[in-house]
């Protein structure tokens, strides 16, 4: 069964490093989104990218968020500046529609 | 915003019980999704919903799209060990492609 794949699967950085969190959708997907999860909490919306922009983000997702589809086949998720309260799971999804998409399994960021 | 509100928190049930659980909002969804969550892993989609009324089966889960379309359940049958977990709830307004999740209901099961 087709997977979504995320890469690395737990990511530690310095507040204030810039991180990229790279991830693999699956291939006749169109629809493109990043989630997270802080620990023991709900799982929160990011962004969602379609048609190689941006089509919708949350409050969470500022001017230290940004998504990038560089080639077609990778899809990542860059923060600028980390900070503490940036530590959590952030869950890779994709879609052909905009409904019922496919989690990756996620990357554990850990900001110290 | 929009916010679903999941119950219970939390159940401790012996294998072979049915279980069930439920969302409510006081916004209308468009859709009612029902994800389960293993620990370290990501959400797996159980049951979509897509019109008021609506009541699917997957195997031994059951879901249904209330007739306000502003709350859903799920219920499982005859539990199994494999069930455990955290079950979320998650839907979708009008024009909107977010999902917006429930806090989840974190099932455990006595074997």
């Amino acid at each position: 069964e087709p997977e979504v794949t995320q890469t690395p699967s737990h990511q530690v950085t310095q507040m204030g490093q810039e991180v990229i969190l790279r991830c693999v959708p699956i291939s006749n997907h169109l629809y493109f989104y990043w989630y997270r999860q802080i620990l023991g909490q709900k799982v929160e919306f990011l962004v969602s990218f379609y048609n190689n922009e941006i089509s919708e983000k949350s409050e969470i997702f500022d001017d230290q968020f940004s998504v990038e589809r560089p080639d077609g086949s990778n899809f990542t998720l860059k923060i600028r500046s980390t900070k503490l309260e940036d530590s959590a799971m952030y869950f890779c999804a994709s879609g052909r529609t905009i409904y019922g998409y496919t989690f990756g399994s996620g990357t554990r960021l850990t900001v110290v | 915003g929009q916010q679903l509100n999941q119950s219970p928190q939390s159940m401790f049930i012996q294998e072979g019980e049915d279980v069930s659980m439920n969302c409510t909002s006081s916004s209308i969804f468009n859709t009612w999704l029902w994800y389960k969550q293993d620990p370290g892993e990501g959400p797996v989609l159980l049951i979509a919903l897509y019109k008021a009324g609506e009541l699917t089966s997957n195997g031994r889960l059951t879901a249904q799209f209330g007739i306000t379309r502003k709350d859903s359940f799920l219920n499982i049958s005859a539990s199994i060990p494999s069930d455990v977990g955290i079950y979320f709830c998650a839907g979708t307004i009008q024009g909107a492609q977010k999902l917006v999740f429930g806090q989840g209901t974190r099932l455990t099961i006595n074997p």
